[in-house]
């Protein structure tokens, strides 16, 4: 089946800074979600970008899928972007692969 | 308010006793789903279910029972077959699994069991 690499696994930047977050899979893929979960254990979805690139306020992402990775960019982070952030992968008709995830911490 | 509901938010049980955890949505998604995660861990699938009526085998299926009698509801029971059952338990949906498709994700479940 199809791994998914997450780097950094951990992740500490003080309040304002820039960070990217990157997924690698494994083999081709035409489903690709960015997830936030919160302290509390919520999933929140950031983006579905199986190619191409979006923005949306401070973050943006972009997935070159015939290179297999995916980029996820914070800009001016806040100490509400703590958590860890998941990204997932599929094929039409098959299940999510989850990695195992970036964890940041924001310090104020 | 459309969205994906678990209930309870916390659930503590005795070893040997079966329970269920409830997950509904009214987003009219065809497709559910049922993730375990462990404490620092990602996202493993238990199971999916793609239209009522039916439903799939994930990843660690073992111990775990769903039912889909309605579009909105797919519980999960954790039997008691199932060696360790303490974890957080999320609930998903998604409008088809055909071809594009982006999963919602309810607020979870944590069970302990004792």
């Amino acid at each position: 089946g199809i791994q998914v690499e997450q780097s950094p696994p951990d992740l500490i930047l003080q309040e304002g800074a820039n960070s990217t977050l990157r997924c690698n899979f494994s083999d081709s893929v035409n489903n690709l979600q960015w997830f936030h979960q919160n302290p509390w254990g919520q999933l929140i979805n950031l983006f579905y970008i199986p190619s191409g690139t979006k923005q949306n306020g401070r973050l943006s992402a972009t997935t070159v899928a015939t290179e297999r990775y995916s980029l996820l960019y914070i800009s001016s982070s806040q100490t509400t972007d703590s958590g860890v952030y998941f990204c997932a992968v599929g094929n039409y008709g098959q299940n999510f692969v989850f990695g195992p995830g970036t964890r940041l911490s924001v310090l104020p | 308010d459309g969205g994906i509901t678990q209930s309870p938010k916390y659930l503590f049980r005795k070893e040997g006793q079966n329970v269920t955890l409830s997950c509904e949505q009214n987003l009219n998604h065809d497709a559910m789903y049922w993730y375990r995660q462990d404490p620092g861990q990602g996202l493993r699938l238990i199971y999916y279910s793609q239209i009522v009526n039916d439903f799939q085998k994930g990843d660690i299926a073992e111990g775990y029972s769903v039912s889909r009698e309605k579009k909105e509801s797919f519980p999960l029971t954790v039997t008691s077959a199932q060696k360790n059952p303490t974890a957080f338990y999320l609930c998903a949906s998604s409008p088809s699994r055909r071809s594009h498709y982006e999963q919602y994700f309810g607020p979870g479940t944590r069970l302990t069991v004792t």
